[in-house]
């Protein structure tokens, strides 16, 4: 099955400072990836995603890129802000036999925002 | 707020027992998801419903089971409880075909803990 792995696991910067947290996938057939952001005690939130058809998309201060050839996509955090302080997951998912929508987590990131 | 509710938010219970967690997906959404959190496995995807029926299947115990009602809401049931079965239970709904590539929304949990 896919495996997603995250790195790094901690990640502290300064306020102000980027931030970029790297995933790899396993399975080539993989095409959607989103990133979540789980502040303490709540649910994991969609923070953004992309498809396998673009190479990198752009929210505000949040950016996506993937990297189909070498399986692997980025999160980029610009002029980080205390209140960007969590968890953050990395996921992918892929058509399947059943067409099914399951998502497989990378194991978080812990972002430490310092002002 | 993802418009995603689930109840109830806290649970404790004994070994060997059997728990019922529920689920309320975001208006018009007809795809229903149970993932389960974790300190040694992280996020791992258990099952999704489509529409009542059942779409895909993850890494869920035979002791666990789930259903969709005619409504939309969802059950997950977790008998003969162990220890380990110690974690955080998100659902999270999707809008039209449940299909890969459709953005997931997470609820905020039910905290599940076994004594």
């Amino acid at each position: 099955g896919e495996n997603v792995e995250q790195h790094p696991s901690t990640l502290s910067v300064q306020e102000g400072d980027s931030a970029v947290i790297k995933c790899t996938y396993s399975d080539s057939a993989s095409n959607y990836f989103p990133w979540y952001k789980q502040e303490l005690g709540k649910g994991p939130q969609l923070i953004i995603d992309i498809r396998s058809n673009v190479g990198e998309k752009k929210d505000q201060r949040i950016a996506v890129t993937l990297n189909k050839t070498a399986k692997h996509f980025s999160l980029h955090i610009t002029e980080t802000q205390p209140e960007d302080s969590a968890v953050y997951f990395c996921a992918a998912s892929k058509k399947g036999n059943n067409a099914g929508n399951m998502l497989t987590f990378g194991g978080g990131t812990r972002l430490m925002v310092k002002p | 707020d993802s418009g995603v509710t689930q109840t109830p938010k806290h649970l404790i219970t004994a070994t060997g027992q059997r728990v019922t967690l529920r689920c309320s997906p975001r208006s018009g959404d007809l795809s229903v998801y149970w993932y389960q959190q974790s300190l040694d496995q992280g996020l791992q995807f258990l099952i999704q419903y489509y529409n009542g029926e059942e779409r895909a299947k993850g890494n869920i115990l035979e002791r666990f089971s789930a259903q969709q009602f005619p409504d939309l809401h969802s059950e997950l049931n977790l008998s003969s409880l162990e220890l380990g079965d110690s974690a955080l239970y998100f659902c999270a709904s999707s809008a039209a075909s449940g299909r890969p590539g459709e953005a997931q929304y997470f609820g905020p949990g039910t905290r599940l803990t076994v004594l």
